[in-house]
């Protein structure tokens, strides 16, 4: 168990509609990170938010957008679905203030877009 | 742009023997290298990294990785395989900067097999 938590493990929509990816970090950690995993795309990085900034920019659509709280709780907005949106996203948290640092993965949320 | 790649999609190994994973990477400066583990229906699974000093890391689960910077590799290896290793290895890089974003660039994993 890596610490880093992720809701829900599985969502079933359908295209067009909106979700909400729930992450919350390891205890101290400070920064973020959102991942998709798809068959086509592979691991792909999508943001980074640092202690409710953000810090960093992937190949996030438009559609998509994030978020870091105060409690430093993080989600992730996909909106106006789309088919290829099908993935298995992936939250990571690392401390954010040391070279090197680890980034430790949660165990994923898996969209189904019908 | 930094870049890393794993030219085998799928390696198998019988149990016993020794196994490596194969990753090189394409980045200006020196990186930070990372292997990771995935088992089905799982999130990743940090086994090491490399960031400085000694070329040979050792991780978990009794795997090891040597970097080699004239050859830019940074291959995964495990003096004898077991069956549960069985499983999809990526390796990642990222760029020391500091204060830099700290994503993660991914290969596209390997499909490791370990086969009784």
């Amino acid at each position: 168990d890596s610490g880093v938590t992720q809701t829900p493990k599985h969502l079933i929509t359908a295209t067009g509609q909106r979700v909400t990816l729930r992450c919350s970090p390891r205890s101290g950690d400070l920064s973020v990170y959102w991942y998709q995993q798809s068959l086509d795309q592979g691991l792909q990085f999508l943001i980074q938010y640092y202690n409710g900034e953000e810090r960093a920019k992937g190949n996030i659509l438009e559609r998509f957008s994030a978020q870091q709280f105060p409690d430093l709780h993080s989600e992730l907005n996909l909106s106006s679905l789309e088919l290829g949106d099908s993935a298995l996203y992936f939250c990571a948290s690392s401390g954010g203030a040391g070279e090197g640092e680890t980034q430790y993965f949660g165990p994923g949320t898996r969209l189904l877009v019908l | 742009a930094q870049s890393v790649a794993q030219p085998e999609d799928q390696v198998n190994v019988a149990e016993g023997n020794p196994l490596t994973v194969k990753c090189t990477y394409s980045v200006s400066g020196n990186p930070y290298l990372f292997w990771y583990v995935q088992y089905p229906n799982r999130g990743l699974q940090f086994l090491l990294k490399y960031i400085t000093g000694d070329n040979l890391v050792k991780g978990s689960y009794g795997f090891e990785a040597e970097f080699n910077k004239s050859q830019t590799s940074f291959h995964l290896k495990k003096p004898s395989a077991l069956v549960s290793d069985s499983a999809l290895y990526f390796c990642a890089v990222r760029l020391p900067l500091l204060g830099s974003a700290r994503q993660l660039t991914f290969g596209s994993g390997t499909q490791l097999t370990v086969l009784p």
